[in-house]
């Protein structure tokens, strides 16, 4: 049973465009989401985060999105940029239970130049 | 501070043998993590570790047992190595305690069970 999926595993985006990688949940109790970047052989990196009480959080060219009734959240990176292409893991967690982080099967992106 | 450190980083095992995977913080967060990442799979959780003394298994515990050493160190062992334990194991920490709920993670170690 898949609590957190990432349906595209793959996404190609030009440089300069903006990159949307999407992430699916399943679990209603989750309270706070993350997205991790990942280079290879390298461990990955967090990047942004949302709290279930807010439907959006900025950090420079990274926007997160959450859409708690359609039970799905976004990744907006504008503009891309070719160092933004790795793999990208959404996390679920409820923070307040079990402290365990639930992770989607990840979207490699490619920013093309 | 060298964050979350992973030793070895690199194994190759016989099926059979056994292993103990190192893991390292020196943040004194107090909850640590091992997970594996196999392609197509993500992130999956083998054990963590919520604070000093308590460990509890995540989704995939079978094969592995772990020792929360003290609060800094954080060891996965594989008893009797399998070749579905091929993968790659990351170790994480974070402190509960703040506000923050970002988890940081070790470099990896790759291993290969033949």
């Amino acid at each position: 049973d898949q609590q957190v999926k990432q349906n595209s595993p793959s996404l190609s985006v030009q440089e300069g465009r903006i990159s949307i990688l999407n992430c699916d949940y399943t679990n209603s109790m989750f309270d706070y989401f993350l997205w991790y970047k990942k280079y290879p052989a390298e461990g990955p990196t967090f990047l942004i985060s949302i709290s279930s009480i807010k439907d959006k959080n900025e950090d420079g060219r990274f926007t997160v999105f959450l859409n708690k009734s359609a039970k799905h959240l976004s990744l907006h990176i504008v503009p891309s940029q070719p160092g933004d292409s790795a793999v990208y893991f959404c996390a679920a967690s409820v923070i307040k239970g079990t402290y365990k982080y639930i992770f989607g099967t990840g979207t490699r992106l490619k920013v093309l130049a | 501070n060298a964050g979350v450190t992973q030793t070895p980083k690199f194994q190759v095992l016989k099926t059979g043998q056994s292993m103990t995977l190192q893991c390292a913080q020196d943040m004194n967060h107090n909850s640590m993590y091992w997970y594996r990442q196999d392609p197509g799979m993500g992130l999956r959780l083998i054990y963590y570790s919520a604070s000093e003394g308590t460990t509890d298994k995540g989704e995939v515990p079978n094969g592995y047992n772990v020792s929360r050493l003290n609060k800094r160190e954080f060891s996965l062992r594989l008893e009797s190595a399998a070749p579905s334990q091929t993968s790659v194991y990351f170790c994480a920490s974070i402190d509960l305690m703040t506000s923050s709920y970002e988890q940081y993670f070790g470099p990896g170690t790759r291993l290969t069970v033949t």
